[in-house]
């Protein structure tokens, strides 16, 4: 599968626990960003990063909330001491990087804190 | 007001109907413009990129105003399997998309 891979699809945590979630953008593209979708609500941009660089975390939340795109691996979306407010579907999209292109999403990681 | 503004419907059609969704942005300065759509809470899916000259793909067409900063989706011919929620998508400053809160389209037989 070429496509963008998210893992887990599905993550519980109690409040306090972390959540790592997952991606892999498609081959071929070197850039990524994470999008939060609350219930009954749009997709909202959280962070894009290229390997080993953050280019625009203005979506992120100021704590608990962090995100990497190492040399080698995936692109991790880290959530520290889960709140239930940050249950939510997550998306991960990637593009080759050309301004202007389409970005393709992951399957997403629904985040239920318990 | 928000960047991209959208009627969230619901737009309830019959099937072989033709409907119409149309989407304002407010940054002036946006260059690249998308149509996804989204199921049941799934991943959103590239449906068509939106061209200044406007576009056409199959049963669906695309329109851009640049002037009046508004875009439009047609679809012709509605089929249950295009019922969804259509999101209008502008790209922005350094790559972030900004979507729209969806408009919802039920096709009905």
């Amino acid at each position: 599968n070429a496509g963008v891979m998210q893992n887990p699809r599905h993550l519980v945590r109690r409040r306090g626990q972390e959540a790592r979630l997952r991606c892999s953008p498609m081959k071929g593209h070197s850039h990524v960003y994470w999008y939060r979708q609350l219930p009954e609500e749009g997709l909202k941009f959280m962070v894009y990063l290229q390997k080993e660089n953050i280019i625009d975390e203005s979506g992120m939340p100021k704590e608990r909330f962090s995100a990497e795109f190492p040399k080698e691996g995936p692109s991790i979306l880290r959530i520290q001491q889960v709140v239930r407010g940050d249950s939510a579907a997550y998306f991960c999209a990637s593009s080759p990087g050309q301004t202007n292109q389409p970005q393709h999403f992951g399957d997403g990681t629904r985040l239920s804190i318990l | 007001r928000k960047e991209v503004e959208q009627d969230p419907g619901p737009f309830n059609v019959p099937e072989g109907a033709t409907v119409a969704f149309n989407c304002t942005y407010s940054n002036s300065a946006s260059q690249s413009f998308f149509w996804y759509r989204q199921d049941c809470r799934k991943e959103p899916k590239l449906l068509m990129s939106v061209y200044s000259s406007g576009n056409e793909d199959g049963r669906f067409t695309a329109q851009l105003n640049r002037a009046s900063q508004y875009i439009s989706l047609l679809i012709r011919d509605s089929k249950l399997s295009d019922s969804a929620t259509y999101l209008c998508v502008v790209n922005g400053y350094g790559n972030k998309l900004v979507f729209g809160a969806g408009t919802i389209l039920r096709v009905k037989s």
